[in-house]
């Protein structure tokens, strides 16, 4: 299993660019999630899903849209990027999402530049 | 409100030292209490669980509810755990989990 994968690795974007980041996951998880690390705030939650056609709104939503058509994948859109938006992107996926207690697994992470 | 919150960006500590990395929650409702660690160059990963009461690497974490607490100890520091360590809540009503702010854990030889 290549358990969660995340493209790309890293990404220089210009102020008003979209793009999307891509999460894919093969071990068949339900719950899925997207967060952004920066020094001093910690993982901050963006959006999450609970299955595929499923999504919520996390701590920092503002600015990023997501969707869930399949199980495996994922993806994080950036509609109109800021400089605000420089970070390190993780996606992560566990087993079950209310009512369960499961390890989540993390992609490698995106290192995402907005000049 | 759900709150994680580490009070220490860095602790520093000579090899064999006792470490205790802080981390204090808010939540109404019994919390499942995680701490996940990211070495260097590896990707975050899951280090315990309180649900487990379990000893990983020589760490241990107790749930004190009266302190709304979850420390994570180790009582001989070792270099190779230097590392961030990030204490996270899990909301059992919508399963998303809430992350503290990191502490980089820095063991000097």
């Amino acid at each position: 299993n290549a358990g969660v994968t995340q493209t790309p690795k890293f990404q220089v974007l210009k102020t008003g660019q979209s793009m999307t980041l891509q999460c894919a996951q093969d071990m068949n998880h339900e719950y899925m999630s997207w967060y952004r690390q920066d020094p001093g705030m910690g993982l901050r939650l963006i959006h999450y899903s609970v299955g595929a056609g499923i999504t919520d709104q996390g701590e920092v939503p503002n600015g990023y849209n997501v969707s869930r058509s399949t199980t495996e994948d994922f993806p994080l859109r950036l509609l109109s990027a800021a400089p605000s938006q420089t970070s390190v992107y993780f996606c992560a996926s566990s087993y079950g999402g209310q009512g369960r207690v499961n390890e989540q697994f993390f992609g490698p992470g995106t290192r995402l530049t907005v000049l | 409100a759900q709150r994680v919150t580490q009070p220490e960006k860095l602790l520093s500590v000579f090899k064999g030292a006792p470490v205790e990395l802080k981390c204090n929650y808010s939540y109404s409702g019994s919390p499942e209490l995680f701490w996940y660690v990211q070495y260097s160059r590896q990707r975050l990963q899951l280090l315990l669980r309180h649900i487990s009461r379990e000893s990983i690497k020589g760490f241990t974490a107790d749930l004190n509810k009266g302190e709304t607490s979850f420390h994570l100890k180790k009582p001989f520091a070792q270099e190779e755990d230097s590392a961030m360590y990030y204490c996270a809540l899990r909301s059992s009503n919508t399963g998303k989990l809430i992350f503290g702010q990191g502490t980089t854990l820095q063991v000097k030889p």
